[in-house]
C-alpha cells in the first residue's frame, strides 16, 4: 500500500490552463504539504495544512490554490498555468506540525508548453 | 529566516571510498535535523534523522551524521560508498512545523 499517493503522476499541459493534482495519505497524519522542485533540484515548501487548517503559505502566486477537503488529502490547483511552473510537485506528510519527518509522495511532474 | 546550506553541489566517488557531505543551518534555536535521499526517478526518503541525545545519528545503508552544536553543522557520513548510492541527498532543518531544505548534494558512485 502507498502511504503518500499524488495523481497524476505526469501532466503535459498547455500555457492558460488550468490543473489539478491530488495527493491522499494514509498514514494517519495530521499535517500535509505541497513542496516544488525545480529542475535544478531545489525543494521549496509551498503550502502546509494541518487537520484541514492552513498554516504554511510561502510567498506562492495565487495562481496556486491548495485544497484539504480532509486531512488525509490535501489538492493542488493551478490556474492559468505558465512555463515557470513546470517542476516537480511533492506532496508529504507527517504525524505532528511540529517536528517529525515527512513522508514523500513520488511526485507529480508537470510541463506546461 | 532559516537555512541550510550544503557545501558540495556535486561529489564523485569510486566505490568502497569514503563519503562525507557537509550541512550547515542557521537558526538559533532548537532544530530537528534530517538528511533525505532521492534516488534518480523517486520520491525522497528519510537516511536519518536528529532530534536530541548522543549526536552521533545512525541511519539506513551504513549512513550516519554528526550533530555539533557549536558549528551548527550536521554532516553525513559512509564508510565505503556503493554504485548503489548514487543519488541526491538533501539536509534539511526543522523547527515549527516548517522543513527546511538545504539544496542538495549530487552524488555519483564509479563502480
Amino acid at each position: 500500500d502507498t502511504a503518500v499517493s499524488q495523481t497524476p503522476k505526469y501532466l503535459v499541459t498547455q500555457m492558460g490552463n488550468d490543473k489539478s493534482i491530488k495527493c491522499e495519505q494514509n498514514l494517519g497524519h495530521d499535517t500535509m504539504y505541497w513542496y516544488k522542485q525545480d529542475s535544478k533540484k531545489f525543494l521549496k515548501i509551498m503550502f502546509s495544512y494541518n487537520n484541514k487548517e492552513l498554516i504554511i503559505n510561502e510567498t506562492v502566486p495565487n495562481r496556486f490554490s491548495p485544497k484539504s477537503p480532509d486531512k488525509a488529502h490535501l489538492n493542488l490547483h493551478i490556474n492559468s498555468l505558465e512555463l515557470g511552473d513546470s517542476a516537480v510537485y511533492f506532496c508529504a506528510s507527517s504525524p505532528r506540525s511540529e517536528n517529525g519527518e515527512l513522508f514523500f509522495g513520488e511526485g507529480s511532474r508537470l510541463t506546461v508548453l | 529566516a532559516q537555512s541550510v546550506s550544503q557545501h558540495n553541489h556535486h561529489v564523485i566517488l569510486s566505490e568502497a571510498a569514503s563519503l562525507e557531505l557537509g550541512c550547515n543551518y542557521s537558526y538559533g534555536g532548537t532544530v530537528n535535523l534530517f538528511w533525505y535521499v532521492q534516488y534518480p526517478g523517486q520520491h525522497l526518503q528519510l537516511l536519518l534523522k536528529y532530534f536530541s541525545g548522543d549526536p552521533l545519528v545512525k541511519g539506513i545503508k551504513g549512513f550516519e551524521a554528526e550533530f555539533i552544536k557549536s558549528k551548527f553543522s550536521f554532516n553525513l557520513r559512509k564508510p565505503s560508498v556503493q554504485w548503489s548510492d548514487t543519488a541526491e541527498y538533501f539536509c534539511a532543518a526543522r523547527n515549527a512545523g516548517k522543513s527546511t531544505f538545504g539544496d542538495g548534494t549530487t552524488l555519483t558512485v564509479k563502480p
